[in-house]
């Protein structure tokens, strides 16, 4: 079965810190790779998405390092702050050659908690 | 801008009840999507999509059957709820190609079953 393993389960920093998120895949068929942001009593909203032709790729304050050789993917985000708190899921896909669906693979989710 | 609906945010069922959980979304998109998400699992697909009418099983189909008989809706049904179906519901969709397959999620249905 496909997985996406994500750690840590949880995370706290100060503000201004440098929290990381990592993901690891078995699948090598996977081809892309976001991350999604879910704040409180909302739903998941897509933050930064990666392929994997590049190694890196930065929106504003959050990067995703992807390392095709050892599988694995993570996020950082720069000078975090207490609004940056919420919950952090990785996930990834595999495009059907038709097109005709398209599915995404969770990783558990990160609770990340920045404090003031 | 997307918008995803979903019926109701929260609900109380009793076990043995059928339980219909609706979801709109605005913007023609092709797929549409069901995760459940309970703490420490993350998010789990149960049913997705691809066109009306058209369904396949994701994960966790037990318990659960779908509906989609115009493009914008999707209904996920528990035939008979059972107290291991509490969780958060999340219906999402997403349209072919264009490179980004963005998902789009609604805010959810808290589901308590008694």
């Amino acid at each position: 079965q496909q997985q996406v393993k994500q750690s840590p389960q949880s995370l706290i920093v100060q503000k201004g810190g440098i929290p990381i998120i990592n993901c690891a895949y078995e699948n090598t068929a996977f081809d892309y790779f976001p991350w999604y942001q879910q704040f409180p009593g909302k739903g998941p909203a897509l933050l930064i998405a990666i392929r994997p032709d590049v190694s890196e790729k930065k929106e504003g304050r959050f990067t995703i390092s992807f390392n095709k050789s050892a599988k694995q993917f993570s996020l950082h985000i720069m000078d975090s702050q207490p609004g940056d708190s919420a919950t952090y899921f990785c996930a990834a896909s595999i495009e059907n050659s038709g097109g005709s669906n398209y599915k995404l693979t969770f990783g558990k989710g990160t609770l990340l908690t920045v404090n003031p | 801008d997307v918008k995803v609906t979903q019926s109701s945010r929260y609900l109380v069922k009793r076990t043995g009840e059928k339980v219909f959980l609706e979801c709109v979304q605005d913007m023609d998109h092709e797929n549409m999507f069901w995760y459940r998400q309970d703490p420490g699992l993350g998010l789990r697909l149960i049913y997705f999509s691809y066109d009306v009418k058209m369904k396949e099983k994701g994960d966790i189909p037990e318990g659960y059957s779908v509906s989609r008989e115009k493009k914008e809706r999707f209904s996920l049904i528990l035939e008979s709820a059972s107290t291991n179906q509490t969780s958060m519901y999340l219906c999402a969709s997403t349209s072919f190609g264009g490179g980004s397959y963005e998902q789009y999620f609604g805010p959810g249905t808290r589901l308590t079953v008694t």
